[in-house]
């Protein structure tokens, strides 16, 4: 098992450049996350998604969007990158209410 | 602002030392409370977890007690070793509207076990 897939690793953006992060969970779980990592703030909640077809905002929602594409996908979209959202994210997935997450290797993200 | 305040911000330890970190919330809803290890290059795993209506739980040399009344919580490290050198998030977890849950992390502690 796989668990929680990110691609890309690694990728490097001029400002207002826009692309997805993808990821996918081969564990079944009905709930998904994105959190974005920066050095001094822990980790914070970008936006999650509870079960298939619904979508939250989390403590940081401004400028991403998401997509649950189905129950295995949960797409982060920034449209109009800005180089304050250089940061690691990280996707996890967890089972409807429950309390442990499974997270990515992360996607470290520059903007230049 | 942070609803889980983390700390210290890093923290070096000798080799066999107790190594402890500090946790502080103050939304009374969070139900959950576990702690998450980092390695470089690695996402965060979970570490130990504990349900509010219990004060103390150890899993191996992993200890984190509990103060209900303080809105308090810690992770004790019981005879480091250097493999224990990683990030150690505190978290809280509260459950939205529909039940899902929804998990908040603190600052995270970088801790450096020395041999």
């Amino acid at each position: 098992n796989a668990g929680v897939t990110q691609t890309p690793k690694f990728q490097v953006l001029k400002t207002g450049q826009s692309m997805t992060l993808q990821c996918a969970q081969d564990m079944n779980h009905n709930s998904m996350y994105w959190y974005r990592q920066d050095p001094g703030m822990g980790l914070r909640l970008i936006y999650y998604s509870a079960s298939e077809g619904t979508t939250d905002k989390g403590e940081v929602p401004n400028g991403y969007n998401v997509s649950r594409l189905n129950k295995r996908e949960f797409s982060l979209r920034l449209e109009s990158a800005a180089p304050s959202q250089t940061s690691v994210y990280f996707c996890a997935s967890s089972e409807y209410g429950a309390t442990e997450a499974f997270f990515g290797q992360g996607t470290r993200l520059t903007v230049v | 602002q942070q609803q889980v305040k983390q700390s210290p911000q890093s923290l070096i330890v000798q080799k066999g030392g107790i190594p402890i970190i500090n946790c502080a919330y103050e939304n009374t809803a969070f139900d959950y409370f576990p702690w998450y290890q980092q390695f470089p290059g690695k996402g965060p795993a979970l570490l130990i977890a504990i349900r509010p209506d219990v004060s103390e739980k150890k899993e191996g040399r992993f200890t984190i007690s509990f103060n209900k009344s303080a809105k308090q919580f810690s992770l004790h490290i019981m005879d480091s070793q250097p493999g224990d050198s990683a990030t150690y998030f505190c978290a809280a977890s509260i459950r939205d509207s529909s039940s899902a849950s929804k998990i908040i992390f603190g600052s995270g502690t970088r801790l450096s076990i020395r041999p």
